[in-house]
Order: C-alpha cells, then sequence, then structure tokens
C-alpha cells in the first residue's frame, strides 16, 4: 500500500516532557511536510523537506526541531511540550516541491498536553 | 504575505440544494489555488485545485473558477448529497522566492448536509 503513514496515533504527555512523531511516506515523493491543526481546526504548516534538505521553515518555536534521515522519513520532536503544543500534527509528501504539487496527507497524531 | 479568507465556518444545507462555500486569497506572486476535503477522523485530501490555463476543474461534482480578478475561487456544486459532509479547506501555494512552495490554508469551511 502506498501512503503517508503516521506514529503514533495518539500520544498524552506532561507539560516539560520530549516528544517524537514518526512519519513516513512510500510514495515515492521527493518533498515532504509537517503541519499542525489546532482545537479550531485551523491548519499552519511548520517545516517542508525536499530531499532531506529543509526548505521552510514557518516561526515555530525552537522546541520544535523537524529530522529527516532520508527522503521518505520526516519525524518530529518536540523538547519540551507546553499546553499550547496540544493538536494535531499532520504529516504531507508531495512529487516535487513546486506550487503546483498534490499535497498527500497522513492521518495525523493528536497530541494531547496536561 | 500570502493569505486565504473563508468567510464562512459553518454551512449547513438541505441535501439536494446547490453549495456554494467563499474563498479569497491575497498573494504577492501569481498562486495556485486547491480546495481541500477532511472527512471526520480522517486525512485531508485534494479535491480541486485551479489550472494555469483557466479551465474550471470539476471532480466529484464540485467545481471551482479561478477569478483573478476578484481573487476569488469559491467551491460550488448543483445538489448537495449527505456524503459531503466535511470540513473544507481552501489553500493557496506560491513559489516565494528561495522558500519553496508551501500551502496556506484558509479557516476551514464545516459542510453539513442534512436529509
Amino acid at each position: 500500500e502506498t501512503a503517508v503513514f503516521q506514529t503514533p496515533n495518539y500520544h498524552v504527555t506532561q507539560v516539560g516532557n520530549e516528544v517524537s512523531f514518526n512519519c513516513k511516506q512510500t510514495l515515492g515523493h521527493d518533498t515532504m511536510y509537517w503541519y499542525k491543526q489546532d482545537s479550531k481546526k485551523l491548519l499552519k504548516i511548520m517545516f517542508s523537506y525536499n530531499n532531506k534538505q529543509l526548505i521552510v521553515n514557518e516561526t515555530v518555536p525552537r522546541r520544535f526541531s523537524p529530522q529527516s534521515s532520508d527522503k521518505a522519513h520526516l519525524n518530529l520532536r518536540i523538547k519540551s511540550v507546553e499546553p499550547e503544543d496540544s493538536a494535531v500534527y499532520l504529516c504531507a509528501s508531495s512529487s516535487d516541491w513546486g506550487a503546483l504539487y498534490e499535497q498527500y496527507f497522513g492521518p495525523g497524531t493528536r497530541l494531547t498536553v496536561l | 504575505g500570502d493569505s486565504v479568507t473563508q468567510t464562512e465556518g459553518l454551512v449547513t444545507l438541505t441535501e439536494g440544494l446547490p453549495v456554494m462555500l467563499n474563498c479569497t486569497y491575497q498573494s504577492t506572486y501569481s498562486p495556485f489555488l486547491f480546495w481541500y476535503v477532511q472527512h471526520l477522523n480522517e486525512a485531508p485530501k485534494l479535491l480541486l485545485k485551479s489550472f494555469t490555463d483557466n479551465k474550471r476543474p470539476e471532480h466529484q461534482g464540485f467545481h471551482a473558477t479561478l477569478h483573478k480578478s476578484s481573487s476569488s475561487f469559491h467551491l460550488q456544486k448543483s445538489s448537495a448529497q449527505l456524503s459531503d459532509s466535511a470540513l473544507y479547506y481552501c489553500a493557496l501555494s506560491a513559489l516565494n522566492n528561495n522558500a519553496g512552495a508551501k500551502l496556506t490554508f484558509g479557516g476551514g469551511t464545516r459542510l453539513t448536509v442534512r436529509p
């Protein structure tokens, strides 16, 4: 099956802890993204990578750091979570980083910070 | 910077009535426009995207026309179905210098279709 896969589906943690989310795509795409979808369903880009190189880095707190081992994987680490980090984190990929390319989304990881 | 505005946060319709979801945008560069749909507990999926040659994209009965003069890309369907109930996002993508392309999303419109 070719798709975008994310683990875990859900994660509950306490303020100050470190969390890591994994994303893998089997579509053979060159570009991957992380988005944050908050409780009001606002969807915002956080990072994008093309062939393991960071190409978009929006204004996100320093505690967020993306990690790419190869073009099929893009993980997200949050060093010390805060309550406002509670959200759904969506991973996506596209065949290239041009403006017209369709993005394919994973099912998301729901983070709850207590 | 780029921005997308969807004026209605919530639209409720009766099955069989026409659908129109508004989308206007602002962009420094000449952008491409998209509609993504997210059904409950699913990932967002592409519904439509604008063409470079002014053709009107259509999919699953939905269509949208890019009007550069009014910076709009409204989503329309002639007859709503129960299965159309979902969250609809209008999005813009433009190449910004060396920053690469990124999708800028509107706030989303939740469409509920009632029997």
